[in-house]
């Protein structure tokens, strides 16, 4: 099975711009969470979806904000970025919804933005 | 909020030498997921622990889950460089089982 691919890899954005990152989860996984990795905030959930709804959210601003799709692709949307946004975003993808079993997670290769 | 921290944030050591990682959580968990991450890659699910005073073994690799479901640890018997990383354990509680990643512990291997 192809693993978990996101896109763009790379991106740079200047402040005050948004942007959108997608992920396309494991064939047959209906669970994509997203993460923030930062080297002084180490790895930040940002929320989690199930079936196309959002089970579960972290603390962060209303900036940022995400959506699955019925073929459990899903997308997350930083508006009017900042400079603390520059991170790697990180989605993983499982096979049922977290809270079950505590299921596997497979992460993708995440997404670097650069906000300038 | 619940938090897991974990330590040491760093450690080095001498290729053969054993390594161990310990991870707290300021409340009780239902699980406990343990990853890691090579320099320039993506976290790689290692295990799951889910009872309480769970031991796992994986080849060099030893995991505990505490009784009392709050502390979790990762022993690496005889380090090899292909052992370099950071380490996460992931915790999750509360009624939607939102996970909370650990502080992590790097790793490094001294040939």
């Amino acid at each position: 099975k192809a693993g978990v691919t996101q896109t763009p890899r790379y991106l740079i954005k200047t402040r005050g711009q948004q942007v959108t990152l997608s992920c396309s989860p494991i064939s047959g996984h209906r669970s994509v969470s997203w993460y923030q990795q930062t080297p002084g905030q180490g790895l930040q959930f940002l929320f989690e979806y199930f079936s196309e709804t959002q089970r579960n959210k972290g603390n962060f601003p209303g900036r940022f904000s995400g959506r699955q799709f019925s073929n459990s692709r899903s997308e997350m949307n930083v508006s009017t970025l900042e400079l603390g946004d520059s991170a790697l975003y990180l989605c993983a993808s499982s096979l049922g919804a977290t809270g079950t079993s505590g299921e596997k997670q497979f992460f993708g290769p995440g997404t670097r933005l650069t906000v300038l | 909020g619940q938090q897991v921290m974990q330590i040491p944030q760093y450690q080095h050591v001498q290729e053969g030498e054993d390594f161990t990682t310990y991870c707290n959580s300021s409340t009780t968990l239902s699980n406990i997921q343990w990853y890691k991450q090579r320099p320039g890659g993506h976290p790689v699910f290692l295990i799951q622990l889910v009872k309480s005073g769970e031991v796992k073994k994986q080849k060099r690799l030893t995991f505990q889950f505490g009784e009392a479901k709050k502390n979790s640890s990762l022993h690496i018997t005889a380090t090899q460089t292909t052992d370099v990383g950071t380490y996460f354990c992931a915790g999750r509680s509360g009624g939607y089982q939102k996970v909370t990643f650990g502080t992590g512990t790097k790793l490094q291997v001294i040939p």
